[in-house]
């Protein structure tokens, strides 16, 4: 049972345009969800997290909005550039014990010069 | 910036063969983890450790077994690999306080077993 689902496996933006990733989850007792960012042959990295009490955190180009009530985060990027063609995987944690991270499957995201 | 190191990147060994796969990191992190990667697919954690002498199963079982004796190293080891092995593994290490959940994952190896 797959508890962090990202339902689109691929997506393609032009430059300087906004690239929108979207993930949803079933366990309504995650409370931390975190995107990380994944070029081939290297290891994920982190990029932006989001507490459940809130519906937005930004850094920089890159925002995170939750909306916990349809149990959907999404990450914005706006302006797109090349260098943020990669794969994007949404994780959503429990707090306490031993910090367990549930990751999705991932988004490709290609942006387009 | 995140220094956690993964030797060997790449790895193609025969089936039967014992192998080791070495996971190091210089932040001081008290918990370490060992995912398993297979293309399109999401990061399934295999093992975990809290800290010295602490070692769990993950979500996804595994016939590999880990150790951590120092702090910094927490090696992977399957004692007979086979091709069902095969995949990438990713190692990662966090602080263990705190309100963030930031892990820190290293480059990866990629295992084939022929």
């Amino acid at each position: 049972d797959q508890q962090v689902k990202q339902n689109s496996p691929s997506l393609s933006v032009q430059e300087g345009r906004i690239s929108i990733l979207n993930c949803d989850y079933t366990n309504s007792m995650f409370d931390y969800f975190l995107w990380y960012k994944k070029y081939p042959a290297e290891g994920p990295t982190f990029l932006i997290s989001i507490s459940s009490i809130k519906d937005k955190n930004e850094d920089g180009r890159f925002t995170v909005f939750l909306n916990k009530s349809a149990k959907h985060l999404s990450l914005h990027i706006v302006p797109s550039q090349p260098g943020d063609s990669a794969v994007y995987f949404c994780a959503a944690s429990l707090s306490g014990g031993y910090q367990k991270v549930t990751f999705g499957t991932g988004t490709k995201l290609q942006v387009i010069p | 910036e995140a220094d956690i190191y993964q030797t060997p990147r790449y790895l193609v060994i025969g089936t039967g063969k014992k192998i080791t796969l070495e996971c190091s990191q210089t932040m001081g992190h008290d918990k370490m983890y060992w995912y398993q990667q297979d293309p399109g697919m999401e990061l399934h954690l295999i093992h975990y450790s809290y800290g010295v002498n602490s070692t769990e199963k993950g979500d996804l079982s595994s016939e590999s077994t880990v150790s951590r004796i120092r702090t910094e190293h927490f090696p992977l080891t399957l004692e007979s690999a086979r091709p069902s092995h095969t995949s990438q593994y990713l190692c990662a290490s966090s602080e263990i306080s705190g309100g963030a959940y930031e892990q820190y994952f290293g480059p990866g190896t990629r295992l084939t077993v022929t």
